[in-house]
């Protein structure tokens, strides 16, 4: 079946730092990818995605590239701001009108 | 871009009652809308897909007489929870797919849900 395994947080960094959250996933066929971010008390929003191998997706500063020989989506950004405090999930979607498959989510603390 | 607007933000009922939420796509046309629970610090867990015209297709171990959904336009689903007890409250998110790019899904703020 369909599974995005990511990256158990909380991670704790501080402003400016660099940041990776890795996400991989297992699917049947040639899923499209994505990064929702969550900030407190609100709904997903759609950060970025890729919809095949090699695409890259970015937005905001991050970015993430389609991994399809290591089956991975890694989210990256060169320098968080505090304001990127959220929680980050990556997530999976096969074909056609299948719902989204979320991994966990990764809760990401920027600390001035 | 394409809003999904989901009312009540914040619900508090006693236990026993019914509570409605409704998820309006603002500026698409949906056919298809899903319904997630999240608990708390935890992943999105998806309950039931909503499609305009048809019966919902709920996820194993969700009880459709429990949470009643109705998707009766193409921007318009409730999620009804009937009977609400404690173990309900929780934070409901809904998505809508957008007809016009079927690989988008737009989501909701969500509705927090507390029942005493």
């Amino acid at each position: 079946g369909n599974s995005v395994t990511q990256m158990e947080g909380p991670v704790t960094l501080s402003e400016e730092a660099f940041l990776t959250i890795n996400c991989t996933y297992t699917a049947t066929g040639y899923p499209s990818l994505f990064w929702y971010v969550q900030y407190p008390g609100e709904g997903l929003q759609l950060l970025l995605k890729a919809t095949k191998a090699d695409d890259k997706g970015s937005n905001k500063g991050f970015e993430a590239t389609y991994r399809k020989e290591t089956t991975s989506f890694h989210l990256e950004k060169g320098s968080v701001q505090v304001s990127d405090s959220a929680v980050y999930f990556c997530a999976l979607e096969n074909s056609g009108n299948t719902p989204l498959v979320f991994g966990k989510g990764t809760r990401l603390s920027v600390i001035a | 871009g394409a809003v999904v607007s989901q009312h009540p933000s914040w619900v508090i009922c006693k236990s026993g009652t019914s509570v409605k939420i409704e998820c309006r796509s603002l500026d698409f046309q949906a056919t298809t809308m899903f319904w997630y629970r999240q608990f708390p610090k935890q992943s999105l867990m998806l309950m039931a897909t909503s499609n305009e015209g048809s019966k919902a297709t709920y996820e194993q171990g969700v009880e459709k007489d429990k949470f009643l959904i109705n998707h009766a336009s193409l921007t318009l689903s409730t999620l009804t929870v009937t009977s609400a007890h404690p173990e309900d409250s929780s934070f409901y998110i809904c998505s809508a797919r957008d007809n016009e790019a079927k690989n988008i899904q737009y989501f909701g703020a969500g509705t927090r849900l507390s029942v005493l």
